[in-house]
Protein backbone atom coordinates (compact mmCIF):
# COMPACT_ATOMS: atom_id res chain seq x y z
CA UNK A 1 0.00 0.00 0.00
CA UNK A 2 1.29 3.45 -0.99
CA UNK A 3 2.02 6.23 1.70
CA UNK A 4 3.22 9.67 1.72
CA UNK A 5 5.22 11.20 4.69
CA UNK A 6 5.50 15.21 5.49
CA UNK A 7 8.34 15.43 7.36
CA UNK A 8 7.24 18.66 8.71
CA UNK A 9 4.19 19.76 10.46
CA UNK A 10 5.05 23.28 10.23
CA UNK A 11 7.37 25.35 8.92
CA UNK A 12 7.67 29.06 9.63
CA UNK A 13 9.34 31.27 7.33
CA UNK A 14 10.26 34.93 6.75
CA UNK A 15 8.94 37.17 3.79
CA UNK A 16 11.45 36.75 1.00
CA UNK A 17 13.55 33.69 1.95
CA UNK A 18 13.20 30.51 0.51
CA UNK A 19 11.25 27.32 1.77
CA UNK A 20 11.07 23.74 1.19
CA UNK A 21 8.48 21.26 2.38
CA UNK A 22 9.65 17.75 2.26
CA UNK A 23 7.83 14.79 1.24
CA UNK A 24 8.47 11.09 1.28
CA UNK A 25 6.18 8.41 -0.77
CA UNK A 26 6.37 4.76 -0.18
CA UNK A 27 5.21 2.42 -3.40
CA UNK A 28 5.79 -1.14 -4.52
CA UNK A 29 4.65 0.51 -8.19
CA UNK A 30 5.37 3.68 -10.43
CA UNK A 31 3.76 6.48 -8.50
CA UNK A 32 2.25 9.98 -9.97
CA UNK A 33 2.77 12.98 -7.55
CA UNK A 34 1.01 16.02 -6.89
CA UNK A 35 1.14 19.14 -4.52
CA UNK A 36 -1.96 20.73 -3.59
CA UNK A 37 -2.01 24.12 -1.56
CA UNK A 38 -5.32 25.07 1.25
CA UNK A 39 -5.92 28.30 2.13
CA UNK A 40 -7.58 29.20 5.48
CA UNK A 41 -11.43 28.37 4.92
CA UNK A 42 -10.96 27.04 1.38
CA UNK A 43 -10.61 23.98 -0.48
CA UNK A 44 -7.62 21.80 -2.16
CA UNK A 45 -6.20 23.38 -5.34
CA UNK A 46 -3.63 21.59 -6.92
CA UNK A 47 -0.36 23.43 -7.10
CA UNK A 48 2.09 21.16 -9.24
CA UNK A 49 2.39 17.96 -10.41
CA UNK A 50 4.52 14.53 -11.53
CA UNK A 51 3.22 12.75 -14.23
CA UNK A 52 6.20 11.55 -16.56
CA UNK A 53 9.51 13.76 -17.88
CA UNK A 54 10.96 15.51 -16.65
CA UNK A 55 11.84 15.32 -12.80
CA UNK A 56 11.38 18.90 -12.26
CA UNK A 57 8.32 20.71 -12.25
CA UNK A 58 7.29 24.13 -11.83
CA UNK A 59 3.97 26.20 -11.25
CA UNK A 60 2.84 29.55 -12.53
CA UNK A 61 3.33 30.80 -8.82
CA UNK A 62 7.21 30.01 -8.88
CA UNK A 63 6.86 26.64 -6.58
CA UNK A 64 8.64 23.64 -8.14
CA UNK A 65 9.17 20.41 -7.19
CA UNK A 66 11.74 17.65 -7.99
CA UNK A 67 11.01 13.99 -8.21
CA UNK A 68 13.45 11.75 -7.29
CA UNK A 69 12.87 8.03 -7.97
CA UNK A 70 15.82 6.41 -5.75
CA UNK A 71 15.06 8.31 -2.66
CA UNK A 72 11.29 8.20 -3.54
CA UNK A 73 11.29 11.99 -2.45
CA UNK A 74 8.83 14.79 -4.17
CA UNK A 75 10.23 17.79 -2.66
CA UNK A 76 8.23 21.58 -2.83
CA UNK A 77 10.54 24.57 -2.76
CA UNK A 78 10.36 28.54 -3.17
CA UNK A 79 12.88 30.87 -3.22
CA UNK A 80 11.45 33.53 -1.93
CA UNK A 81 7.69 33.32 -0.50
CA UNK A 82 5.25 36.08 -0.01
CA UNK A 83 2.66 36.44 2.62
CA UNK A 84 -0.19 35.37 0.59
CA UNK A 85 1.80 31.92 0.65
CA UNK A 86 0.59 31.69 3.76
CA UNK A 87 -1.56 28.47 3.88
CA UNK A 88 -1.02 24.30 4.25
CA UNK A 89 0.37 22.15 1.70
CA UNK A 90 -0.27 18.65 1.02
CA UNK A 91 1.94 16.17 -0.72
CA UNK A 92 -0.27 13.52 -2.65
CA UNK A 93 0.54 10.15 -4.62
CA UNK A 94 -1.65 8.05 -7.07
CA UNK A 95 -0.34 4.85 -8.32
CA UNK A 96 -2.41 4.92 -11.17
CA UNK A 97 -4.04 1.67 -10.85
CA UNK A 98 -8.03 1.67 -11.84
CA UNK A 99 -9.33 3.96 -9.53
CA UNK A 100 -6.96 6.76 -8.93
CA UNK A 101 -7.24 7.65 -5.30
CA UNK A 102 -5.08 10.09 -4.03
CA UNK A 103 -3.11 9.21 -0.59
CA UNK A 104 -2.27 12.40 0.96
CA UNK A 105 0.66 13.29 3.31
CA UNK A 106 -0.60 14.81 6.70
CA UNK A 107 0.26 18.30 5.71
CA UNK A 108 2.76 21.11 6.04
CA UNK A 109 1.13 24.33 7.24
CA UNK A 110 3.33 27.40 5.91
CA UNK A 111 3.70 30.24 8.13
CA UNK A 112 5.07 33.37 6.54
CA UNK A 113 6.22 36.07 8.35
CA UNK A 114 6.68 39.77 7.82
CA UNK B 1 -12.73 28.09 -8.39
CA UNK B 2 -12.17 24.93 -9.69
CA UNK B 3 -15.62 24.55 -11.02
CA UNK B 4 -16.69 21.96 -8.72
CA UNK B 5 -19.56 22.51 -6.71
CA UNK B 6 -20.62 21.47 -3.25
CA UNK B 7 -23.94 22.04 -1.02
CA UNK B 8 -24.01 22.45 1.90
CA UNK B 9 -21.41 24.81 2.48
CA UNK B 10 -22.11 23.97 6.51
CA UNK B 11 -24.08 21.59 8.21
CA UNK B 12 -24.81 20.94 12.56
CA UNK B 13 -26.69 18.22 12.63
CA UNK B 14 -27.05 16.06 15.84
CA UNK B 15 -26.08 13.02 16.48
CA UNK B 16 -28.04 9.67 15.06
CA UNK B 17 -29.33 12.00 12.28
CA UNK B 18 -28.87 11.08 8.63
CA UNK B 19 -27.84 14.11 6.42
CA UNK B 20 -26.90 14.09 2.04
CA UNK B 21 -24.01 15.96 0.93
CA UNK B 22 -24.33 17.09 -3.06
CA UNK B 23 -21.54 17.61 -5.75
CA UNK B 24 -21.23 18.35 -8.96
CA UNK B 25 -18.39 18.03 -10.89
CA UNK B 26 -16.67 19.96 -13.50
CA UNK B 27 -18.01 20.19 -16.78
CA UNK B 28 -17.24 17.25 -19.03
CA UNK B 29 -15.61 15.68 -16.31
CA UNK B 30 -17.19 11.49 -15.69
CA UNK B 31 -15.21 10.68 -12.28
CA UNK B 32 -15.78 12.19 -8.89
CA UNK B 33 -14.33 11.25 -5.35
CA UNK B 34 -15.20 11.72 -1.87
CA UNK B 35 -12.84 12.41 0.62
CA UNK B 36 -12.88 13.17 4.20
CA UNK B 37 -10.65 15.50 6.06
CA UNK B 38 -10.85 15.98 10.24
CA UNK B 39 -7.92 16.72 12.67
CA UNK B 40 -6.86 12.59 13.76
CA UNK B 41 -7.06 11.77 10.22
CA UNK B 42 -5.82 14.28 7.98
CA UNK B 43 -7.49 13.44 4.52
CA UNK B 44 -8.80 10.34 3.52
CA UNK B 45 -10.22 8.69 0.35
CA UNK B 46 -13.86 7.37 0.90
CA UNK B 47 -15.13 6.52 -2.60
CA UNK B 48 -15.03 7.05 -6.04
CA UNK B 49 -17.82 6.84 -9.08
CA UNK B 50 -16.90 7.27 -12.64
CA UNK B 51 -19.42 7.55 -15.03
CA UNK B 52 -22.51 6.23 -12.31
CA UNK B 53 -20.89 3.36 -11.58
CA UNK B 54 -18.63 2.69 -7.91
CA UNK B 55 -14.79 2.02 -9.14
CA UNK B 56 -13.36 2.11 -5.75
CA UNK B 57 -13.58 2.05 -1.99
CA UNK B 58 -11.47 3.68 0.26
CA UNK B 59 -11.81 3.69 4.38
CA UNK B 60 -15.61 4.27 3.98
CA UNK B 61 -17.87 3.01 6.88
CA UNK B 62 -20.97 1.27 6.48
CA UNK B 63 -22.88 4.22 7.91
CA UNK B 64 -21.76 6.08 4.76
CA UNK B 65 -22.82 5.37 1.21
CA UNK B 66 -22.65 7.12 -2.20
CA UNK B 67 -24.44 7.46 -5.49
CA UNK B 68 -23.97 9.19 -9.29
CA UNK B 69 -26.46 10.08 -10.67
CA UNK B 70 -27.32 10.29 -14.85
CA UNK B 71 -26.76 13.77 -14.77
CA UNK B 72 -22.81 13.49 -13.19
CA UNK B 73 -23.46 15.00 -9.83
CA UNK B 74 -23.05 12.89 -6.51
CA UNK B 75 -24.69 12.43 -3.37
CA UNK B 76 -22.75 11.25 -0.03
CA UNK B 77 -24.92 10.26 2.45
CA UNK B 78 -24.35 9.44 6.26
CA UNK B 79 -26.27 7.86 8.81
CA UNK B 80 -26.46 7.35 12.65
CA UNK B 81 -23.90 10.33 12.93
CA UNK B 82 -21.64 10.30 15.60
CA UNK B 83 -19.56 13.36 17.39
CA UNK B 84 -16.20 11.88 15.12
CA UNK B 85 -18.31 12.32 12.05
CA UNK B 86 -17.38 15.78 12.48
CA UNK B 87 -14.67 16.56 9.56
CA UNK B 88 -14.77 18.80 6.24
CA UNK B 89 -15.86 16.69 3.06
CA UNK B 90 -14.51 17.28 -0.25
CA UNK B 91 -16.01 16.16 -3.40
CA UNK B 92 -13.58 15.78 -6.36
CA UNK B 93 -13.75 15.26 -10.15
CA UNK B 94 -10.63 14.49 -12.81
CA UNK B 95 -11.32 14.39 -16.83
CA UNK B 96 -12.69 11.09 -18.57
CA UNK B 97 -10.50 8.71 -19.25
CA UNK B 98 -12.34 5.30 -19.97
CA UNK B 99 -9.35 2.83 -19.38
CA UNK B 100 -8.47 4.33 -15.91
CA UNK B 101 -11.45 5.72 -14.53
CA UNK B 102 -10.61 9.36 -14.60
CA UNK B 103 -7.27 11.07 -15.17
CA UNK B 104 -4.70 11.56 -12.74
CA UNK B 105 -5.39 14.93 -11.82
CA UNK B 106 -8.37 15.80 -9.53
CA UNK B 107 -9.87 19.28 -8.62
CA UNK B 108 -11.36 19.91 -5.85
CA UNK B 109 -14.65 21.11 -4.21
CA UNK B 110 -14.86 24.00 -1.89
CA UNK B 111 -15.98 21.16 1.00
CA UNK B 112 -18.77 20.82 3.18
CA UNK B 113 -18.37 21.18 7.05
CA UNK B 114 -20.04 18.82 9.24
CA UNK B 115 -21.12 19.51 12.79
CA UNK B 116 -22.16 16.45 14.36
CA UNK B 117 -23.34 17.74 17.80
Amino acid sequence: AQSVTQLDSQVPVFEEAPVELRCNYSSSVSVYLFWYVQYPNQGLQLLLKYLSGSTLVESINGFEAEFNKSQTSFHLRKPSVHISDTAEYFCAVSEGAAGNKLTFGGGTRVLVKP
Amino acid sequence: DSGVTQTPKHLITATGQRVTLRCSPRSGDLSVYWYQQSLDQGLQFLIQYYNGEERAKGNILERFSAQQFPDLHSELNLSSLELGDSALYFCASSPPNRDRGGSYEQYFGPGTRLTVT
